[in-house]
């Protein structure tokens, strides 16, 4: 598969502080970038994706940005609550993920 | 209530003792799919299957087998279990088998091989 390389692996925020996480992969001809939110214990859930003709997508706190030449895209989470604390992944298809980002939101 | 469907959640085992994780999807989805979760390397897909009776290899195929007769189900078969088995399975499943349709994923199954 694709190699798909995500930064930071973990990551703590003060409430209210934003988060932004970056994620990098090979492959040019990709076109679908979702981000899956995993709670512990539970499940990964969508929270928000991109495909290749968008360059950014904001859904209320979160938004996702693509740079197609430089092969990256990056999660924003603005004004953080702890109820964001969770691990993070991003992916590229449905084939790739990244390793995980563990976000701490610290009250 | 439309869901992916995972059994068991816990699982363990011996070294050598067949077994099987089933997975059902009641979304009529033609793609479904099988991951595992391990520290530090995310998910890594083991096997999918774009619709009936087309199965193809994920990234770390070795050890497992799948099979897909019906739409609904998708069972992951490990015919005999070593401890570098031992991980948390996901099941998924998404609308279509393009690559940018959304993956709905199953509860997971954590495996335990002695």
């Amino acid at each position: 598969g694709e190699n798909v390389e995500q930064h930071p692996s973990t990551l703590s925020v003060q409430e209210g502080d934003s988060a932004v996480i970056k994620c990098t992969y090979s492959d040019s001809a990709s076109n679908y970038f979702p981000w899956y939110k995993q709670e512990l214990g539970k499940r990964p859930q969508l929270i928000i994706d991109i495909r290749s003709n968008v360059g950014e997508k904001k859904d209320q706190r979160i938004a996702v940005t693509l740079n197609k030449t430089a092969k990256h895209f990056s999660l924003h989470i603005t004004e953080t609550q702890p109820e964001d604390s969770a691990v993070y992944f991003c992916a590229v298809n449905k084939l790739s993920f990244g390793a995980g980002t563990t976000v701490t939101v610290r009250a | 209530e439309a869901q992916v469907t995972q059994n068991p959640r816990y699982l363990i085992t011996v070294t050598g003792k067949k077994l099987t994780v089933t997975c059902s999807q009641n979304m009529n989805h033609e793609y479904m799919s099988w991951y595992r979760q391990d520290p530090g390397l995310g998910l890594r897909q083991i096997y999918y299957s774009m619709n009936v009776e087309v199965t193809d290899k994920g990234d770390v195929p070795e050890g497992y087998k799948v099979s897909r007769k019906e739409k609904r189900n998708f069972p992951l078969i490990l015919e005999s279990p070593s401890p570098n088995q031992t991980s948390l399975y996901f099941c998924a499943s998404s609308l279509g088998g393009d690559v940018s349709s959304p993956l709905h994923f199953g509860n997971g199954t954590r495996l335990t091989v002695t």
